[in-house]
């Protein structure tokens, strides 16, 4: 069964910090996709990235960056210099095409970026 | 932005009756699901469904029910709602294809906040 584990609830860092969001995921599927999406104050969720399972190069965007560990399980997402726009929910969530791409979130982490 | 319209936004009902909400979508996408938001659970998929007519259950289906008539409209269902079910419902869309990862995300609609009184 797909399973996808965001350990952190909450997260709280000043302006310009670098912090990091660990996502776990667990499958038996091969083939499979992960995501990170993005929930500001406004309630709309952002997709952020896509990763296929086959594909572990880690990706950077900006201030964004993704480390893609297939030997861990882990797709974690690392944001440089944190703004105060950066503050929201992130999630983390996992498809698989044995699954019938049923997509599965993790409980999100809250992020606070402090002036 | 992906043409996916939710509606209602906003509903308050009463325990016991019925409620339907609507998910309908422009971009001729293949999948279709409905999820709940509640606080410390993220997004829970209720229900989803890979074509016309056919759907299949996620994590969280008892007490919902859902249609697929047409490629373009999801509808979700609670017969019967409870105080437990309110929530915030968002629909997603994805197009996802074994040969590749093209359209495997999901785009959200911009959910609809139910509440059972």
């Amino acid at each position: 069964a797909q399973k996808v584990t965001q350990a952190q609830t909450e997260i709280s860092v000043v302006e310009k910090e670098d912090v990091t969001l660990d996502c776990v995921y667990e499958t038996r599927d091969t083939t499979y996709y992960l995501f990170w999406y993005k929930q500001p104050p406004s309630g709309e969720l952002v997709f952020l990235i896509r990763r296929n399972s086959f594909d572990e190069q880690n990706e950077i965007s900006g201030r964004y960056s993704w480390n893609f560990q297939k030997s861990t399980s882990s797709f974690n997402f690392t944001i440089t210099a944190s703004q105060v726009v950066d503050s929201a929910v992130y999630f983390c969530a996992l498809s698989e095409a044995g699954g019938g791409f049923k997509t599965i979130f993790g409980a999100g982490t809250r992020l606070f970026v402090k002036a | 932005d992906a043409g996916i319209t939710q509606s209602p936004r906003h509903k308050v009902t009463e325990t016991g009756t019925p409620v339907t909400l609507r998910c309908h979508q422009t971009e001729n996408h293949r999948y279709m699901y409905w999820y709940r938001q509640d606080p410390g659970h993220g997004l829970r998929l209720i229900h989803y469904s890979y074509g016309v007519k056919d759907t299949d259950k996620g994590e969280v289906s008892d007490g919902y029910s859902v249609s697929r008539s047409k490629t373009e409209d999801f509808l979700l269902t609670l017969e019967s709602a409870t105080s437990s079910q309110t929530s915030v419902y968002f629909c997603a869309i994805s197009d996802p294809s074994n040969t590749g990862q093209r359209n495997t995300e999901a785009f959200f609609g911009q959910g609809t906040r139910l509440t059972v009184v």
